[in-house]
């Protein structure tokens, strides 16, 4: 039973579109995160949200929303797609002791 | 700009030796040290969480922090191929659920058999 789900695991997509990335998980955690992971495996944070709050918010561009329904969710919406978007985007989720447990990650290729 | 510092290596030992690695951090306040493993093409796995100054052992593996050098290592006792990876280094500077990791760029660790 997978605690951090993220999907889909790929993503292909051309310039200029608007995907979604979704993220749930099943740990009862109160916060959840977005992660970058570029091309020379650098882990960066974008997001994250405690109890459905916004607390984090490092300086990304605004074409990337995080929306969260629910504790146990934070969907990752990014308009406009640009070359440089193409990543591996995580997921993570924590609770309390500040131990992060990652989802297995998102692909984003952007042609 | 609070910065995590890794050696991005490869470093290479043989099966059976000890693999240091090691990460230095600029922010004084930080209070909580964390090491992940990651293997290609998969997500970070959390191995080892240090607070306090000195070593912490978990089975293969010890985690040692010296905060007043601003230094935090891991050792691999007994390396095995399967503990070839990406292990990353990661700094928090609240304590409880507050503030966010940062994390180094990693350092490669490959294990010949």
């Amino acid at each position: 039973d997978t605690a951090v789900s993220q999907t889909p695991k790929y993503l292909v997509t051309q310039m200029g579109n608007d995907k979604s990335i979704k993220c749930e998980q099943n740990l009862g955690h109160d916060t959840m995160y977005w992660y970058k992971q570029d091309s020379k495996k650098f882990l960066k944070i974008m997001f994250s949200y405690n109890n459905k709050e916004l607390i984090i918010n490092e300086t990304v561009p605004n074409r990337f929303s995080p929306k969260s329904p629910d504790k146990a969710h934070l969907n990752l919406h990014i308009n406009s797609l640009e070359l440089g978007d193409s990543a591996v985007y995580f997921c993570a989720s924590s609770q309390g002791t500040a131990l992060q447990y990652f989802g297995a990650g998102t692909r984003l290729s952007v042609l | 700009q609070k910065e995590v510092e890794q050696n991005s290596g490869p470093l290479s030992v043989p099966e059976g030796a000890i693999a240091s690695l090691n990460c230095t951090y600029s922010d004084r306040g930080s209070q909580s040290f964390f090491w992940y493993r990651q293997y290609s093409g998969k997500s970070p796995e959390l191995i080892m969480f240090i607070y306090s100054n000195g070593d912490k052992e978990d089975g293969r593996f010890t985690a040692q922090l010296n905060k007043a050098s601003q230094y935090v290592s891991l050792l691999i006792r007994d390396s095995q191929p399967s503990d070839s990876a990406t292990y990353l280094c990661a700094v928090k500077n609240y304590g409880g659920s507050q503030g966010n990791l940062i994390f180094g760029k990693g350092t490669k660790l490959s294990v010949k058999p």
